[in-house]
């Protein structure tokens, strides 16, 4: 079966610290993999996506993720935390087991940034 | 540009009564699903449907039914609301092509509360 995992419930870091939110992931193929944000009361956004090619990719409000096929990962990074990036962060993945018409959330990880 | 827009935002239930959740896309994407968040264990599908005129059970069915009015209106209906029901639900769309082929764009979310 398909599934991702984010192994901490919490991440607490200072501002200006660099951050990592963790994420692994199951799947049969070519994983594609997805990183959203939710703030109180709001619906999730769309951070960033890896679907093929360079191992790191870009995202919004300088996030970025790391695609490690080897330890079947894909960490959410940020070099210098901000104080507005305190949210839940959901990783997820595509199943492609229902044709791609279906997404893979995991649990969530909830990031506490410290000014 | 209004993206996915849920109706209502608020509602308290009492056992037994029924309601209808709203939700409207106006980005033509095919897909449209419907999530509730609940604590600690992130976002689980409720109903999708792939595209206009299908419709098929997730994770969560039970209690639940769905309704694909057109390409850009799914509602979700709670025949007999129950405790258990008491969650955040989450309109969603999505295209599987394009620029933002895969994305999954939420509504702002409905809060239910069934006493």
């Amino acid at each position: 079966a398909q599934s991702v995992a984010q192994p901490e419930d919490q991440v607490n870091v200072a501002e200006g610290n660099p951050l990592t939110v963790k994420c692994t992931y199951s799947v049969s193929g070519n994983p594609y993999l997805f990183w959203y944000v939710q703030y109180p009361n709001r619906g999730l956004q769309f951070l960033l996506k890896y679907i093929t090619g360079d191992n790191l990719v870009k995202g919004s409000y300088g996030f970025e993720a790391e695609f490690n096929k080897s330890q079947t990962s894909f960490h959410l990074k940020k070099p210098s935390a901000l104080v507005s990036d305190s949210a839940l962060y959901f990783c997820a993945v595509r199943d492609e087991v229902t044709g791609g018409f279906k997404t893979i959330f995991g649990a969530g990880t909830r990031l506490f940034v410290k000014a | 540009n209004a993206g996915v827009t849920q109706t209502p935002k608020f509602q308290v239930l009492k056992t037994g009564q029924s309601m209808t959740l709203q939700c409207a896309q106006d980005m033509n994407h095919n897909s449209m699903y419907w999530y509730r968040q609940d604590p600690g264990m992130g976002l689980r599908l409720i109903y999708y449907s792939a595209s206009e005129g299908t419709t098929d059970k997730g994770e969560v069915p039970n209690g639940y039914n769905v309704s694909r009015l057109n390409k850009r209106e799914f509602s979700l209906r709670l025949e007999s609301a129950a405790p258990s029901q008491t969650s955040v639900y989450f309109c969603a769309s999505r295209t599987l092509s394009g620029g933002t082929g895969d994305v999954a764009f939420f509504g702002q979310g409905t809060r239910l509360t069934v006493v």
